[in-house]
């Protein structure tokens, strides 16, 4: 197993458009998790997913951010009209419930440009 | 969620040991306490978590007051790959979340 992969690494894109990134979690994982990480800051989580329900969603998660885990498996973050305080990176977790306070295992994250 | 206080920054040397403190005056009974790092570019790591009894693994030991208002992350030989930000975190057992702060910046020097 490789670990949690995200793609893209990077992207750039122009203030207004949509954008959507890819976690693929470690494969007997069931929980997976995005947060966000602007410059000189710890990450900030915006939702978790177990399986594939959505069960927590931070209030930074406006309207604008969707995300998605069918069938428990890979999960995707959906940007729509992007401004450029979305300019972030976008970290992915996953863990596993099978015992007390888990450690969660992070992806290299999606670094986000809006110009 | 508990907050945790740490320094904004630490500097220590290659090949000494380093202590990284942190403090959670309102810790709760059931908040066990993980620290993470995270290296240039790259996303955090988990590196070690307890709830009252200091614990010791491959990457570092984790020294837990007895009032459990403070720890302390002890890196036993530190080395320049030790260099990142550590995260102090509070967790509840029941919480599925981690709630980061700024963390320490550690720089080792050669």
């Amino acid at each position: 197993d490789t670990g949690v992969s995200q793609n893209p690494r990077h992207k750039i894109t122009k203030r207004g458009q949509n954008v959507t990134f890819r976690c693929d979690p470690i494969s007997e994982h069931n929980r997976l998790y995005w947060y966000r990480q602007t410059l000189g800051q710890g990450p900030e989580f915006l939702t978790y997913f177990q399986n594939e329900a959505q069960l927590e969603k931070s209030r930074l998660l406006s309207d604008r951010f969707s995300a998605e885990r069918p069938k428990g498996s890979f999960s995707t973050l959906e940007i729509q009209r992007t401004e450029q305080g979305d300019s972030a990176m976008y970290l992915c977790a996953s863990s596993w419930t099978g015992g007390m306070n888990t450690e969660a295992f992070f992806g290299q994250g999606t670094r986000l440009t809006v110009v | 969620d508990a907050k945790t206080t740490q320094p904004n920054s630490m500097e220590s040397n290659e090949e000494e040991p380093v202590h990284l403190p942190c403090n959670h005056s309102t810790i709760s009974g059931t908040d066990y306490i993980h620290w993470y790092r995270q290296l240039p570019s790259q996303g955090p790591e988990y590196v070690i978590h307890g709830l009252t009894s200091n614990v010791n693994n491959r990457m570092a030991s984790l020294a837990i007051a007895e009032d459990r208002k403070s720890s302390t992350l002890i890196l036993h030989r530190a080395t320049l790959r030790d260099a990142a930000v550590y995260y102090c975190i509070l967790r509840d057992q029941g919480a599925q979340k981690l709630v980061f702060g700024q963390g320490t910046r550690l720089t080792i020097n050669p």
